[in-house]
């Protein structure tokens, strides 16, 4: 089945424990892309990646690390996280980045107290 | 303020009624997504529109791009409990192709 995969999918963790959320899609995807979900602000882009090796910042990098070694996978880190930081995070793939369909994975919640 | 300018922001209807939701923007687009999200799930697309006056229907979903494409609709037809969920609209803003999306529509049908 054509999927994408995030782990965990549920994190409460403390300010400045550094932490990773997994993402691995199987659908030989070139592009992947972080997103973080607030209410009412929508889905706003984190990080993105165009293939391996090659990542840029979305919108909203503050605070966040990528890398893409694989063409599968692509993790988030948080090297210090802040309850700034307290969202749902999903992450993405897609064919190519202009008009392609993206999927996307179910989701991780993270709070940071 | 937000790109892309969605609403209502919340809308509650009763099985069999009809809705619509809109996505506004004061830029020009080359092309738009729906997508729809689900409690617990991320988003879905639903549709592409690319050509402005576009109209495409996906059963009872009608989406249709604005002459000037700056804006869009999904009209609902006979709504029904599975309609239930975040409605987002999106667009493509650089070369890159990066998604920028609407704050979106949390559409809720009860029976």
């Amino acid at each position: 089945e054509a999927q994408v995969t995030q782990n965990p999918r549920y994190l409460i963790t403390v300010t400045g424990k550094k932490l990773t959320v997994t993402c691995s899609q199987n659908m030989n995807h070139e592009y992947m892309s972080w997103y973080r979900q607030d209410p009412g602000l929508g889905l706003r882009q984190i990080y993105y990646s165009m293939n391996v090796e090659v990542t840029d910042k979305g919108d909203v990098p503050e605070g966040y690390k990528v890398s893409r070694k694989e063409k599968r996978n692509f993790p988030l880190i948080l090297e210090s996280p802040s309850p700034n930081q307290t969202s749902l995070y999903f992450c993405a793939s897609s064919l190519g980045s202009r008009g392609y369909e993206q999927y996307f994975g179910p989701g991780t919640r993270l709070t940071v107290t | 303020t937000q790109l892309l300018e969605q609403s209502p922001q919340f809308l509650s209807i009763q099985e069999g009624e009809n809705l619509t939701v809109y996505c506004n923007s004061s830029s020009v687009f080359s092309s738009l997504q729906w997508y729809r999200q689900e409690p617990g799930e991320g988003p879905v697309l639903l549709v592409t529109v690319v050509t402005g006056g576009e109209v495409k229907k996906l059963k009872r979903l009608t989406f249709q791009f604005g002459d000037a494409r700056k804006d869009s609709s999904l009209h609902i037809t006979a709504a029904q409990p599975g309609d239930t969920g975040l409605y987002l609209c999106a667009v493509i803003t650089d070369s890159w192709g990066k998604l920028q999306f609407g704050a979106g529509t949390q559409v809720v049908v009860t029976p």
